[in-house]
């Protein structure tokens, strides 16, 4: 089993609507949380950390579920702009270094 | 700052050749990572650093070998390539511990064995 499980996608998402999407992880010691974003053929940039109480960054709402183990990240009226691939990340050992393990990535693709 | 620079960008090498990726962050981070993303797969962590002097291997660390002789700089050696280390490699930098703070990415080399 994966470390990291994501929905590759693509989730096809038109202009101004909503999407949500999940990341499963198999360690349940994992301490810390992320989502990165990153266009085609580009490096990983952090979108945003994901925070036990949930947290929003403007049209970006990132949730974590402990007893089921899972992440999510919901965009809320789409731009064309947040077409990417949005990387789940997360710190995969309990000690104070973690090595972050990724997931292979959900892709958006947000139409006119 | 220019962050996180990586040469070369492309590369193309012959079955048994050698080469160095080179990677150097002008942030000042004491954390340093190699990478390889491969095609509908995650990023493997190859390598790490946690300071000049200080290296350790990574979830996929066989076929290269890292050194870390300056804060800045944390070059990626490949020796003897084989077509299994067709890849996209990147390089990151964090301030504090990879496990809770940002990691700023390279833009990447892609590199074929052919």
């Amino acid at each position: 089993r994966k470390e990291v499980e994501q929905d590759p996608g693509p989730f096809n998402v038109p202009e101004g609507a909503t999407v949500a999407f999940n990341c499963t992880y198999s360690n349940s010691a994992s301490q810390s949380f992320f989502w990165y974003r990153q266009d085609c053929r580009k490096e990983p940039k952090l979108l945003m950390s994901v925070y036990s109480s949930g947290n929003e960054d403007g049209r970006f709402t990132a949730q974590l579920n402990r007893a089921s183990q899972y992440i999510s990240l919901l965009i809320r009226d789409s731009k064309l702009s947040d077409s990417a691939t949005y990387l789940c990340v997360v710190n995969g050992k309990a000690d104070s270094w973690g090595k972050l393990q990724f997931g292979a990535g959900t892709q958006v693709v947000v139409t006119p | 700052n220019a962050g996180v620079t990586q040469t070369p960008k492309f590369r193309i090498l012959k079955i048994g050749q050698s080469m160095t990726l080179q990677c150097t962050q002008d942030m000042n981070h004491n954390y340093m990572y190699w990478y390889r993303q491969d095609p509908g797969m995650g990023l493997k962590l190859i390598y790490y650093s946690v300071g000049a002097g200080i290296t350790d291997k990574g979830e996929v660390p066989n076929g290269y070998n890292v050194s870390r002789s300056t804060t800045e700089d944390f070059p990626l050696r490949l020796e003897l390539a084989a077509p299994s280390q067709t890849s996209v490699y990147f390089c990151a930098s964090s301030g504090t511990s990879g496990g809770t703070d940002t990691q700023y990415f390279g833009p990447g080399t892609r590199l074929t064995v052919l």
